[in-house]
């Protein structure tokens, strides 16, 4: 069975800064692994995922992820924080290697920038 | 334009009352999944579809009841079972074969 941890319910950068949100994931088989971005009252939108490609992945809006299968982890990192990155963001597991099946969601992380 | 319909965005129950949350999807996905988010919870699997005319529970089904009579759309019924409906109500469509899902837009559902 996957699981997936998110390290911090909350995080706050200043404006500029360097954007750190960690993800530890538990799964049996070789994981598929999200990152998804929710802005207030809306929808999830994807970021980046990892399918066993490129274990650096880059996503939209400036986001990256690196998978470390050592570590267990896939944190996501944007080296300069913008205002308009302040959302809610979700890493995500799938166990399955071809063919719809369910992800498992962490918690969340609330990302705040400050001016 | 591409995506997926959910409507409405705000939904009232009222105590004793079976509402229904529509989903719909022009992006010819073959699966389809129901979401229960809760603050600080992360989302919820509630039912999933792969295919038309059939659904798997997922992991907090009880309460809820869904169909998949067409393979656009799947939607979620709150039954008057569910004791703490309160909630955001995500649905999302995916092709078979791959995993990435794309979301919907969301609906509110508050009980008067």
């Amino acid at each position: 069975a996957q699981s997936v941890t998110q390290l911090g319910s909350h995080v706050s950068v200043s404006e500029g800064a360097l954007v750190l949100l960690r993800c530890n994931y538990s799964s049996s088989v070789p994981p598929y692994l999200f990152w998804y971005v929710q802005y207030p009252n809306k929808g999830l939108q994807l970021l980046l995922k990892y399918t066993s490609a490129a274990t650096l992945v880059k996503g939209i809006n400036g986001f990256e992820a690196e998978f470390k299968k050592s570590e267990t982890s896939f944190h996501l990192t944007k080296p300069s924080a913008h205002m308009s990155d302040a959302a809610e963001y979700f890493c995500a597991v799938s166990g399955s290697q071809g063919g719809s099946e369910k992800l498992v969601f962490g918690k969340g992380t609330k990302l705040t920038v400050n001016p | 334009d591409g995506g997926i319909t959910q409507s409405p965005k705000y939904l009232f129950r009222k105590e004793g009352q079976n509402v229904t949350l529509s989903c719909e999807q022009n992006l010819n996905h073959d699966a389809m999944y129901w979401y229960r988010q809760d603050p600080g919870q992360g989302l919820r699997l509630i039912y999933y579809s792969q295919i038309v005319n059939d659904f798997q529970k997922g992991d907090i089904a009880e309460g809820y009841s869904v169909s998949r009579e067409k393979k656009e759309s799947f939607p979620l019924t709150v039954t008057s079972a569910q004791k703490n409906p309160t909630a955001f109500y995500l649905c999302a469509s995916s092709r078979v074969d791959v995993e990435t899902q794309y979301f919907g837009p969301g609906t509110r559902l508050l009980v008067l």
